[in-house]
């Protein structure tokens, strides 16, 4: 099993671009997640999707819409970058919004 | 008052060294505990579960205090291996788990 798996591993946009982090996982959880980690500010939440068909915004949605494919799938989408936007992105899953996450390798996003 | 708070360290020890981390929640109505190990520029890594028996698993201890609203990470035998940032996890009773911002261990020679 891969666990969870995010594409791409870095990626360099400039202002106003859009782009879309693509996670999959096969462990047939129910939730799925997407973060950003900058320095000193830990994880934050930015979407989450408790299961399949159902999103909500997390504690920093703004600029960023996510789409539940499937079971498998959570995308994340920015629409127009910003440079506030370069961080880390994790996506993570669990087996229920109460149980423990697996997180994915993570997308380095830079954005001039 | 965050929800989840864990003091940033670094926490700096000698190989071999006991060593040990809080971190505090503020809701009394949390039900799932965990501790995660983040290494520099990768992704958290599930450590342990926190039960309410306390678990341990090798050198790795963890417990819960309801009555003071944390819980504890122990670390005995430290291994230069263990450098890394122990984030904390806490289900808030509203579902999500919110994570700590992390605790810094250094462990020297």
């Amino acid at each position: 099993n891969a666990g969870v798996t995010q594409t791409p591993k870095f990626q360099v946009l400039k202002t106003g671009q859009s782009m879309t982090l693509q996670c999959a996982q096969d462990m047939n959880h129910n939730s799925m997640y997407w973060y950003r980690q900058d320095p000193g500010m830990g994880l934050r939440l930015i979407y989450y999707s408790a299961s399949e068909g159902t999103t909500d915004k997390g504690e920093v949605p703004n600029g960023y819409n996510v789409s539940r494919l499937n079971k498998r799938e959570f995308s994340l989408r920015l629409e127009s970058a910003a440079p506030s936007q370069t961080s880390v992105y994790f996506c993570a899953s669990s087996p229920g919004v109460s149980n423990e996450q697996f997180f994915g390798p993570g997308t380095r996003l830079t954005v001039l | 008052r965050k929800e989840v708070e864990q003091d940033p360290g670094p926490f700096n020890v000698p190989e071999g060294a006991t060593v040990a981390f809080n971190c505090t929640y503020s809701n009394s109505a949390s039900q799932s505990f965990f501790w995660y190990r983040q290494d520099c520029r990768k992704e958290p890594k599930l450590l342990m579960s926190v039960y309410s028996s306390g678990n341990e698993d090798g050198r790795f201890t963890a417990q819960l205090n309801r009555a003071s609203q944390y819980i504890s990470l122990l670390i005995r035998d430290s291994k230069l291996s263990d450098s890394a940032t122990y984030l904390c996890a806490v289900n808030t009773g509203f579902q999500k788990l919110v994570f700590g911002t992390g605790t810094r261990l250094l462990v020297s020679p």
